[in-house]
């Protein structure tokens, strides 16, 4: 069973701080890692992609890959109240069809 | 807006009815998806369509039936649901179907089966 780990949450920080998103998977064959961010009763956005080892930096997201560790993480820097959300990981599971394999997301709520 | 529409919004329904779930996209996308999103659970696929052909069927009862008429149209088709099935169930596209793409999501269909 192909699996992606997210700790729920949730997840507070203050304004201003810097919010840390993990998230690990077990598929070594896995190409292409997504986060998403899903406002509640909304569905999700795609703010993220990587698909290679290290980081990809965007406006205040930086995406972090280590493929040797099955690791990969989401780093916002200078947390907004409107960046309360909650952030899903979603990694390729392999073969020929786009089959992106879910976490349950964590929570993430920047305190004012 | 994704460009990717979903109705109805919300949807309530008995065990013994019968109703269908509509996904249009503006994107000129070639692959449509299917996914179920359960409280506490992660985004579960279950259909993918590319080019108008079912392409993956994710283990899914046969009492959810896809229809997929043309590149930018995907329908759900619901029949003697249960309870556990009240679910979020949201559209997505993305250009192709091949691993690296992009999937855009619709603001999907929150069903309840009583």
């Amino acid at each position: 069973q192909k699996e992606v780990e997210q700790n729920s949450g949730p997840l507070s920080v203050p304004e201003g701080a810097i919010a840390s998103l993990n998230c690990t998977y077990s598929d070594r064959g896995s190409q292409s890692f997504f986060w998403y961010r899903q406002y509640s009763g909304k569905s999700p956005e795609l703010i993220m992609s990587i698909y290679s080892n290290g980081d990809k930096e965007d406006g205040r997201f930086t995406a972090q890959l280590n493929k040797a560790s099955q690791y990969v993480s989401l780093l916002i820097r200078d947390s907004q109240p409107s960046d309360s959300a909650t952030y899903l990981c979603a990694v390729n599971g392999g073969g020929a069809t786009n089959k992106l394999i879910f976490g349950t997301g964590t929570l993430l709520a920047v305190q004012p | 807006e994704t460009g990717v529409t979903q109705t109805p919004r919300h949807l309530v329904m008995g065990m013994t009815n019968k109703k269908s779930l509509k996904c249009e996209q503006h994107l000129g996308h070639n692959a449509m998806y299917w996914y179920k999103q359960s409280a506490k659970k992660p985004l579960e696929l279950m259909f993918v369509y590319s080019l108008e052909e079912r392409v993956e069927n994710n283990s899914v009862p046969s009492r959810f039936s896809p229809e997929c008429p043309n590149s930018s149209h995907l329908f759900l088709h619901l029949h003697t649901l249960q309870p556990e099935d009240s679910a979020l169930y949201l559209c997505a596209s993305s250009q192709d179907n091949r691993v690296n793409e992009k999937l855009f999501f619709g603001s999907g269909t929150q069903l309840s089966v009583l």
